[in-house]
């Protein structure tokens, strides 16, 4: 069964404290792996979308990465307005047209001043 | 651009009413999905329209029925509402099968 675990559930940073949130996958052929911030009340943000093995995307204070069994979402130097829910998910590359998505429960991530 | 819109943003019903959510986009989506999400269990989807004139159900479609009205607009009803049903719910939608995809507002629905 396809299934999707992210750890820590919560995490507290002080500002500028460099930190990594896990997303351990199981899927049978990944088709994407996709990283979403979701800030309290509103609709997933989208982020980064990682295709295969090795592969980095950046933006900002934020950098992705990718193996064969898990991604990282490595935070550098945070602010406070870094503070919200990172969710993770993946595609499985069966499925045809469905593109279906499977997400983790999320990390909630605190960055204090 | 508007992205995905949904509406109502918040909503009380009682046991047994129905009702529907609105979902509409203008960024040329093929693929539209509704999703609830609960505290602790993550996103999970209800039903999807993979492309305009389709629709198929998702992990959770009991209690839900879906509209693929034409490309824009995806609706969700609720027929008998229950209390079960209390959580928030969010239409998404994506250009095609190797697009992210892009998220609505969230509607906060109470079942007392």
């Amino acid at each position: 069964e396809d299934q999707v675990t992210q750890s820590p559930e919560a995490l507290r940073l002080q500002e500028g404290e460099s930190s990594s949130l896990n997303c351990s996958y199981t899927v049978s052929g990944l088709r994407g792996l996709f990283w979403y911030r979701q800030d309290p009340g509103k609709g997933p943000e989208f982020l980064f979308t990682l295709y295969s093995a090795g592969e980095e995307k950046e933006k900002e204070r934020l950098k992705a990465t990718l193996t064969k069994k898990e991604s990282f979402l490595h935070i550098t130097a945070p602010k406070p307005e870094d503070s919200a829910t990172y969710l993770c998910a993946v595609q499985a590359s069966r499925g045809g047209a469905t593109n279906k998505l499977i997400f983790g429960t999320g990390t909630l991530l605190a960055v204090q001043p | 651009n508007a992205g995905v819109t949904q509406t109502p943003k918040f909503q009380v019903l009682k046991t047994g009413q129905s009702m529907t959510l609105q979902c509409a986009q203008d960024m040329n989506h093929n693929s539209m999905y509704w999703y609830r999400q609960d505290p602790g269990m993550g996103l999970r989807l209800i039903y999807y329209s993979a492309s305009e004139g389709t629709t198929d159900k998702g992990e959770v479609p009991n209690g839900y029925n879906v509209s693929r009205l034409n490309k824009r607009e995806f609706s969700l009803r609720l027929e008998s509402a229950a209390p079960s049903q209390t959580s928030v719910y969010f239409c998404a939608g994506k250009q095609g099968a190797d697009y992210e995809q892009y998220f609505g507002p969230g509607t906060r629905l109470t079942v007392t």
